[in-house]
């Protein structure tokens, strides 16, 4: 069954440094999305890409965070200087289909990025 | 703004008991729910999703009931096991690729 893949799946990275977190989403999704998990809480809505531009971003998403897809496979999210508050599990999603089908989002594993 | 929420942080059943699991959302705009499973050190993993115009939906031992009345989801696993060990969120949307608002998830905990 074809899935979403991240990498890395742990990422350290000093405070104030950048950081790159890839993924691969399903080869014929059209939809992509970043969400974000700190340590016990809920899973948090980030961004989502659609026709190679954010379609809706959440107010966590502030001008330190960008996404890519800078080829027909891989979708990147950017933190340009890194804070503590960072730390968290990040999730790549994708989903297929128009902008009103009702078909669920798929996630990958996430990637642990680490801020020290 | 729209919240999901969850009733019971924790849930342990035995092997073979039927698990009820329960959400309560709040905005009564969203259009589409949906049930994850979450293992440890994997990310969310789909499991049954229903439309607002439905208000059941069956999968392979597992049903998801909708009261729109009450803006209330719940997921039914059938003869759990130990493998249905894992956290399960409950999420809902306007569409299916507009943003997910995910519930704090239930801990469901299966004894042997």
């Amino acid at each position: 069954e074809p899935e979403v893949t991240q990498t890395p799946s742990h990422q350290v990275t000093q405070m104030g440094q950048e950081v790159i977190l890839r993924c691969v989403p399903i080869s014929n999704h059209l939809y992509f999305y970043w969400y974000r998990q700190i340590l016990g809480q809920k899973v948090e809505f980030l961004v989502s890409f659609y026709n190679n531009e954010i379609s809706e971003k959440s107010e966590i998403f502030d001008d330190q965070f960008s996404v890519e897809r800078p080829d027909g496979s891989n979708f990147t999210l950017k933190i340009r200087s890194t804070k503590l508050e960072d730390s968290a599990m990040y999730f790549c999603a994708s989903s297929p289909g128009t902008p009103l089908s009702l078909q669920p989002q798929h996630f990958g594993d996430g990637t642990r990025l680490s801020i020290l | 703004g729209e919240s999901v929420g969850l009733h019971l942080p924790t849930l342990s059943v035995q092997e073979g008991d039927n698990s009820i699991i329960n959400c309560a959302y709040s905005n009564s705009a969203s259009d589409y729910f949906i049930w994850y499973k979450q293992e440890s050190g994997k990310g969310p993993q789909f499991i049954i999703d229903i439309r607002s115009n439905m208000d059941k939906r069956q999968g392979q031992r597992v049903t998801v009931l909708l009261n729109k009345t009450v803006k209330h989801l719940s997921l039914q696993i059938a003869a759990t096991q130990p493998g249905d060990s894992a956290v399960y969120f409950c999420a809902c949307s306007w569409t299916g690729n507009t943003p997910l608002v995910f519930g704090k998830g239930t801990r469901l905990s299966v004894i042997a």
